[in-house]
């Protein structure tokens, strides 16, 4: 299975775009590229998920670079609930082993 | 639906205990698995199933024990707890299907404290 490397944390602005950047530059071409989030003491909660065409839902939105090595997601307008980490992994199907890196701690300022 | 439930919340153990961490689901979900989170690691997968009668392991399977008697249940048990087994557990369930696995739930999490 492909790796994915995420900054370890970032800052927003309330109602300013939070843009968290993934790289998975040894991604294969039919596994998909899955966003999670972990809000502190809770379980990970699915975000979106995309294959190569950009992907948007009531979430957030979802660009994936045209060779698929990276990929950002997009929240639009970002507020306090949205401090949580996020974590970018790869799956070929619903079988795989799911493997969660450290993610990107997001804090979302005031 | 009461979705993923895991029971206990907290728990403390001694080293050499043994204990089950319980996960039950109501949705009819064929896969399920669990994970250990521990700091600065994110979450790393011990076992998994894909449906009643079959397990298989993750990334760190060493002093885990699961079995997977019916849909709804997936036991984690511990046989002889190791101070190395402190973390917090989640289970998760997903619909079967392939590429579903933004169906995946999580349950509460489970914190384990090994003495």
């Amino acid at each position: 299975d492909a790796k994915t490397t995420q900054p370890t944390s970032m800052d927003c602005a309330e109602g300013r775009a939070a843009n968290l950047p993934c790289n998975h530059s040894t991604i294969s071409g039919n596994e998909y590229v899955y966003w999670y989030r972990q809000i502190h003491s809770q379980g990970p909660q699915y975000i979106i998920h995309g294959l190569k065409n950009n992907e948007t839902n009531e979430m957030a939105s979802l660009i994936i670079t045209e060779d698929r090595k990276s990929s950002t997601l997009i929240l639009p307008h970002a507020t306090l609930r949205d401090t949580a980490v996020y974590y970018c992994i790869v799956l070929k199907t619903s079988y795989d082993k799911v493997i969660f890196g450290p993610g990107t701690s997001l804090s979302v300022i005031p | 639906n009461a979705g993923v439930t895991q029971t206990p919340k907290f728990q403390v153990l001694k080293t050499g205990q043994s204990m089950t961490l319980q996960c039950a689901q109501d949705m009819n979900h064929e896969y399920m698995s669990w994970y250990r989170q521990d700091p600065g690691m994110g979450l790393r997968l011990i076992h998994y199933s894909v449906g009643a009668g079959i397990t298989d392991q993750g990334e760190v399977p060493n002093g885990y024990n699961v079995s997977r008697s019916t849909t709804e249940d997936f036991p984690l048990r511990l046989l002889s707890a190791a101070p190395s087994q402190t973390s917090v557990y989640f289970c998760a369930s997903s619909y079967s299907a392939r590429g579903g696995m933004e169906t995946q739930y999580f349950g509460p999490g489970t914190r384990l404290l090994v003495l």
